[in-house]
């Protein structure tokens, strides 16, 4: 099975542009996680949906990001604008609700750098 | 609230010996727990996991037993082998009805041939 698919693997921006990361789930998890992982703060989670609707996006730091998950196998991130400070490395994580649960997939993750 | 606190790495070995990364948590009522482990450039992946108490999680020669006594999940391997360099990081499940994950800081492990 294809794991939790995430475009692209890295992407080079400058401060002001905006950025849009991808994530396609595995087929059949209903749960969609962001995370941003820095040395400075670890792993923070920041947003997750359920059945396709934000259930908690407390972690999301400013009005600069938002989420969408149009359907149940495609979400973005977006940034706008894209600032040096959101450098970091981006992952997606899916899973079930049901029967192994609580088990995240994660992606192998966006390496963001804005200059 | 609930949280999870792990020993602070880098940990730095020399190939097979003994391994202990440490791993403490604060939780109401039963939750699960997990190490995951992240190798370079990589996302994390599950490592092991054990769902009530006195169960123990194996996986790759890893284990951790869930000891609620001590409110403890402590990761242990017999013999590391430099390919098991990489960050380990253990997290809890809260309860049912939030599919979140608490996640520990991450521990760095370096192991030398």
């Amino acid at each position: 099975d294809a794991g939790v698919i995430q475009s692209p693997r890295h992407e080079v921006t400058e401060m002001g542009q905006e950025v849009t990361l991808r994530c396609k789930p595995i087929s059949g998890h209903n749960s969609l996680f962001w995370y941003r992982q820095t040395m400075m703060r670890g792993l923070e989670l920041l947003i997750y949906f359920n059945n396709n609707v934000p259930i908690d996006d407390s972690g999301m730091p400013e009005d600069r990001f938002s989420a969408k998950m149009p359907n149940a196998s495609f979400s973005t991130l977006k940034i706008q604008p894209s600032e040096p400070r959101d450098s970091a490395v981006y992952f997606c994580a899916s899973s079930r609700t049901s029967g192994a649960k609580n088990i995240q997939y994660f992606g192998a993750g966006t390496r963001l750098s804005v200059l | 609230g609930n949280s999870v606190t792990q020993m602070e790495g880098p940990v730095t070995l020399s190939e097979e010996a003994f391994l202990t990364i440490n791993c403490t948590y604060t939780a109401t009522g039963y939750p699960s727990l997990f190490w995951y482990v992240q190798y370079p450039g990589e996302g994390l992946q599950l490592l092991l996991k054990a769902t009530k108490a006195d169960d123990k999680g194996s996986n790759k020669g890893f284990e951790a037993t869930y000891r609620k006594e001590t409110t403890s999940f402590h990761l242990e391997k017999g013999s590391v082998q430099v390919s098991d360099s990489a960050v380990y990081f253990c997290a809890l499940s809260s309860g049912d009805s939030n599919y979140q994950l608490i996640w520990g800081a991450g521990t760095k492990l370096i192991i030398k041939p």
